[in-house]
């Protein structure tokens, strides 16, 4: 079965500490891997987009990288604007369609 | 510029009505999706369309209806038989295998 699942649940850090959030799938073939950031209230605004393993895409604190089974956000020395709900999602095929499958999503707290 | 609509923003539906979600696009993207989002929850897929006139069931598709008569637009109906409808809902696009594209969405309460 396609899944995706994301961890920490939810991750509180200081400003200026750097860590890792996680997105583990199990999909057949993977055509991408998806990341967002949603703002409370807001729909989730696109990041970037990994599609094979090794690769790495970077956006001012935010670096995203791929392997066979997982996918982490970086985010180095983070400051309370990054505050946000980050999402991974990946897309499958079905029955000669497409679908997005969603993590349930890493609630981050940057502290000042 | 180029963006998915959802309207209304926050949307007050009584015990017992059907209530409808706009959802529009001028990205001119094939597919649409609409996911609800409960709170502390990740994206739960209603139902979701690849061309025109053409729709297919998602995850928790009970209680909900969808037409897509146009390319640009892909209204969700909230139906009585909905027993829980309180959420935020989302509207999405893509391209084949590409990113989707959200709305802003709408919080629908029940009153």
């Amino acid at each position: 079965e396609d899944q995706v699942t994301q961890s920490p649940e939810a991750l509180r850090l200081q400003e200026g500490e750097s860590s890792s959030l996680n997105c583990s799938y199990t999909v057949s073939g993977l055509r991408g891997l998806f990341w967002y950031r949603q703002d409370p209230g807001k729909g989730p605004e696109f990041l970037f987009t990994l599609y094979s393993a090794g690769e790495e895409k970077e956006k001012e604190r935010l670096k995203a990288t791929l392997t066979k089974k997982e996918s982490f956000l970086h985010i180095t020395a983070p400051k309370p604007e990054d505050s946000a709900t980050y999402l991974c999602a990946v897309p499958v095929s079905t029955s000669g369609t497409y679908k997005y499958i969603f993590g349930t999503g890493t609630r981050l707290k940057v502290l000042a | 510029d180029g963006g998915i609509t959802q309207s209304p923003k926050y949307l007050f539906r009584k015990e017992g009505q059907n209530v409808t979600l706009s959802c529009e696009q001028n990205l001119n993207h094939d597919a649409m999706y609409w996911y609800r989002q409960d709170p502390g929850q990740g994206l739960r897929l209603i139902y979701y369309s690849q061309i025109v006139n053409d729709f297919q069931k998602g995850d928790i598709a009970e209680g909900y209806s969808v037409s897509r008569e146009k390319k640009e637009s892909f209204p969700l109906t909230v139906t009585s038989a909905q027993k829980n409808p309180t959420a935020f809902y989302l509207c999405a696009s893509s391209r084949c295998w590409t990113e989707a594209c959200f709305g802003q969405g709408t919080r629908l309460t029940v009153v």
